[in-house]
């Protein structure tokens, strides 16, 4: 079975831009979580979609968005983009909604803003 | 913030040798999942503990969850170079908005 994808792998924007993240996950899982990793504040949960819903965010601003196909893939978008959010980006994939089971992350994406 | 905290930050043995990881964690919690993330890639996951189990077993990790004491310990036996990478605890908090919280991990560095 392939791995949870993410593309691209490496990003670099600048300053009050927009982004868009894509993430594959493995085939059957259902739930796809978002995740920021920065050295400063560690990883941090953004938001989970289960079955196109989504079912848990996080505490991030509304420049943060995201939504989830019929087919499970998920796309995650930052508008207006800051310095602060240079991060590597992972998303998990999951066969079930939830935190009680194993996550399956991505390579990650890293986003750098000048 | 952070749930989960593990100690100590850094870890440095030689290929051999055990190395243990604690995490500790502030409220209740439904499960405990430690992950392993090579250098600035994505993470592993190497085992879940729910919290009425004491102790897990897998090849060379031992789990264990003290939930009087709000904490966790992962032992890695015979060390390998391979090893190398930062460990996370992540807790799954009782009765919250299920998601998990991740811990700053710990920097493993394993010597030949």
């Amino acid at each position: 079975k392939a791995g949870v994808t993410q593309t691209p792998r490496y990003l670099i924007k600048t300053r009050g831009q927009q982004v868009t993240l894509s993430c594959s996950p493995i085939s059957g899982h259902r739930s796809v979580s978002w995740y920021q990793q920065t050295p400063g504040q560690g990883l941090q949960f953004l938001f989970e979609y289960f079955s196109e819903t989504q079912r848990n965010k996080g505490n991030f601003p509304g420049r943060f968005s995201g939504r989830q196909f019929s087919n499970s893939r998920s796309e995650m978008n930052v508008s207006t983009l800051e310095l602060g959010d240079s991060a590597l980006y992972l998303c998990a994939s999951s066969l079930l909604a939830g935190p009680y089971n194993e996550q399956f992350f991505g390579p990650g994406t890293r986003l750098t803003v000048l | 913030s952070q749930q989960g905290e593990e100690d100590p930050q850094a870890l440095s043995i030689q290929e051999g040798e055990n190395a243990t990881m604690n995490c500790s964690y502030k409220t209740s919690i439904n499960n405990l999942q430690w992950y392993r993330q090579n250098s600035g890639r994505g993470l592993v996951h190497l085992i879940l503990i729910r919290s009425n189990e004491r102790e897990k077993h897998s090849g060379r990790l031992r789990v264990t969850l003290d939930t009087s004491k709000k904490s966790s310990s992962l032992l890695i036996t015979a060390s390998r170079a391979a090893d190398t990478a930062s460990y996370f605890c992540a807790t799954d908090l009782r009765g919250a908005n299920s998601k998990l919280t991740f811990g700053k991990g710990i920097t493993l560095s394993v010597r030949p």
